[in-house]
């Protein structure tokens, strides 16, 4: 049972460049979200899907793109990456609506210059 | 705005001694608060959560109070150990919806 998978772990991008960071889970989770981890920011919603072709804004989602064609996957896509998204990303999935615990991925490290 | 406050940004505490950390939220509608612990290079793992219904939630040495009237909530390791150093969030969110907002982080470390 792998849980909620990310890749890459780390990846370098030039300013301007577009990439797609994926998250897979194997739980059956109808629920799935990315999040961007900052220093002294906590955590802060990117974008959320409740299900397959259901996604919706969380609290930044300027620069982002998601899209959910299956249960299992939800790639987060940087259109034309800058600086200001150079961060830690973290893909979670949860059973229900916030009833029960998140499981989160392992994190990619995004590096932007 | 932050909707969940969590404090202090970091902890020292001794090996034995008693870790806590403050959160205060302004939604009233949130109607569940977990606590995640996340060690470095790792993702955040959920560690205990409380419902609004009960004042305290106890699981071995984490415990969670609970005081509605004041929109607080705290985590409290008890005989804290070097294994505990880690960051913990606190986190809210509403049932029905999707969005678990989470509190800044407070960086703990357990000194031998």
């Amino acid at each position: 049972n792998a849980g909620v998978t990310q890749t890459p772990k780390f990846q370098v991008l030039k300013t301007g460049q577009s990439m797609t960071l994926q998250c897979a889970q194997d739980m059956n989770h109808e629920y799935m979200s990315w999040y961007r981890q900052d220093p002294g920011m906590g955590l802060r919603l990117i974008h959320y899907s409740v299900g397959a072709g259901i996604t919706d804004q969380g609290e930044v989602p300027n620069g982002y793109n998601v899209s959910r064609s299956t249960t299992e996957d939800f790639p987060l896509r940087l259109l034309s990456a800058a600086p200001s998204q150079t961060s830690v990303y973290f893909c979670a999935s949860s059973q229900g609506q916030g009833i029960y615990g998140y499981t989160f991925g392992s994190g990619t490290r995004l590096t932007v210059v | 705005q932050q909707q969940v406050k969590q404090s202090p940004q970091s902890l020292i505490v001794q090996k034995g001694g008693i870790s806590i950390i403050n959160c205060a939220y302004e939604n009233t509608a949130f109607d569940y608060f977990p606590w995640y612990q996340q060690f470095p290079g790792k993702g955040p793992a959920l560690l205990i959560a409380i419902r609004p219904d009960v004042s305290e939630k106890k699981e071995g040495r984490f415990t969670i109070s609970f005081n509605k009237s004041a929109k607080q909530f705290s985590l409290h390791i008890m005989d804290s150990q070097p294994g505990d150093s880690a960051t913990y969030f606190c986190a809210a969110s509403r049932t029905g919806f999707q969005k678990l907002v989470f509190g800044t982080g407070t960086r703990l470390l357990v000194s031998p």
